[in-house]
């Protein structure tokens, strides 16, 4: 079975700095990759994804993700942090063409002091 | 835009009560899911609907069941609720077709069973 690890579980940031976030999956096929966001109160929303193409995608809101293949990592970054990314990051990994059903990873919080 | 709405924001159940969570979307999506999502462990499955009457367990189905009647329509049921499925509970609704799967979440369902 797959599994997806996301290496950082609580990140705190100030307002500027950059941020990258770490995503780890097992699967060793073609894979489409999520990162999904949910700010405080808010529904889960997709952030940006990669399915295939340049291997760098971008998002909502600055952010960029990178899709290293033989290193099975899709890291989520970005440049220059506002307090308004105060969040939860979820990585998420599906079978390209196969299973419908993704796996996330366990999160990682995000807050940023103003 | 993509809706996927729930019943109930927060919901407060005693201990043995028969609970239904209802989730609706209005995008003529084919796959539903119910998760479950708790600090520190993530979204985890409950159960995935890919067509109406049909369903799949999850990681975690126990103590839980599922209703699907119509195509926009997907229901989770706790059968004798317990103090342990205190919990945030996410439906969220994708195409079984396409590139990528990504997945529209709801808002949410806080439930506290006491």
């Amino acid at each position: 079975a797959q599994s997806v690890s996301q290496h950082n579980h609580h990140v705190i940031l100030s307002e500027a700095a950059s941020l990258e976030l770490g995503c780890n999956y097992s699967y060793g096929g073609t894979v489409n990759l999520f990162w999904y966001v949910q700010y405080p109160g808010q529904h889960l929303q997709l952030l940006l994804k990669y399915f295939s193409g340049d291997p760098l995608v971008k998002g909502i809101k600055g952010f960029e993700a990178e899709f290293i293949k033989s290193k099975f990592s899709f890291n989520l970054r970005k440049p220059s942090v506002q307090w308004s990314d105060t969040a939860e990051y979820f990585c998420a990994v599906n079978r390209a063409g196969g299973s419908y059903i993704p796996t996330f990873g366990r999160g990682t919080s995000l807050i940023v002091h103003p | 835009d993509v809706k996927v709405t729930q019943s109930s924001r927060y919901l407060v159940k005693r201990t043995g009560e028969k609970v239904f969570l209802e989730c609706v979307q209005d995008m003529d999506h084919e796959n539903m899911f119910w998760y479950r999502q708790d600090p520190g462990l993530g979204l985890r499955l409950i159960y995935f609907s890919y067509d109406v009457k049909m369903k799949e367990k999850g990681d975690i189905p126990e103590g839980y069941s599922v209703s699907r009647e119509k195509k926009e329509r997907f229901s989770l049921i706790l059968e004798s609720a317990s103090t342990n499925q205190t919990s945030m509970y996410l439906c969220a609704s994708s195409l079984r077709t396409g590139l990528s799967y990504e997945q529209y979440f709801g808002p949410g369902t806080r439930l506290t069973v006491t």
